[in-house]
């Protein structure tokens, strides 16, 4: 079965300073996907980043970097030059390959970026 | 762009009470999702789709039902609701999870009393 590990219930960070919210992951298949989303406190969900498994390169997205180690099952979102604005719930999740479909989710991170 | 469109936005039931949770998506998405969050507990895949007329369970099916007869929406029943569904419901859509990003609606406040 797929799981989705995210052990920072809460993280702070100072304004412009970097931060990295940790994901491991754990699944059988050699084809899947990982994601991350913002939550901010207004509740809607924001698609941040996405990489696949057999992606070679980290991906990346402006500010925003996955961190990909395929040995090690684990997927960190870093953010470079946090801005207020970043303060928000953090999800990390992972789909299936093949035709299974589902997307899980890890529990979140709550992120506090202080000026 | 109406995107992933959920209806209610808030709703406040009785136990035992039934409804269903009505989620429309214009983007021709294949893959459609339920998901309930609650405090601490991340988003937990009720159910989800894969193309029409077809569902699967996710990690906490039990006490809800699903159905998709028609591609662009996906409904979500509770047959007799309890307070443990007190929850914020989520659907999502996207076209093919395997590279692609799903599209969320603004979320459901439920609330059984």
């Amino acid at each position: 079965a797929q799981k989705i590990t995210q052990t920072q219930p809460g993280m702070f960070v100072q304004e412009k300073e970097a931060v990295t919210l940790d994901c491991t992951y754990d699944t059988s298949d050699p084809s899947y996907g990982l994601f991350w989303y913002k939550q901010p406190s207004s509740g809607e969900m924001i698609f941040l980043i996405y990489q696949g498994s057999y992606d070679q390169q980290n991906a990346t997205e402006g500010r925003y970097s996955l961190n990909f180690q395929k040995a090690r099952k684990s997927a960190n979102l870093v953010i470079s030059a946090s801005q207020l604005g970043d303060s928000a719930m953090y999800f990390c999740a992972m789909s299936g390959g093949g035709s299974q479909g589902n997307l899980i989710f890890g529990k979140g991170t709550k992120l506090s970026v202080k000026p | 762009n109406a995107g992933v469109t959920q209806t209610p936005k808030f709703r406040v039931l009785k136990t035992g009470q039934s409804m269903t949770l009505l989620c429309a998506q214009d983007m021709n998405h294949e893959y459609m999702y339920w998901y309930r969050q609650d405090p601490g507990m991340g988003l937990r895949l009720i159910h989800y789709s894969v193309g029409e007329g077809t569902t699967a369970k996710g990690e906490v099916p039990d006490g809800y039902n699903v159905s998709r007869l028609k591609k662009q929406n996906f409904l979500l029943g509770l047959e007799s609701a309890a307070p443990s569904q007190t929850s914020v419901y989520f659907c999502a859509s996207s076209y093919d999870i395997g590279d692609t990003e799903a599209f969320f609606g603004q979320g459901t406040r439920l609330t059984v009393v």
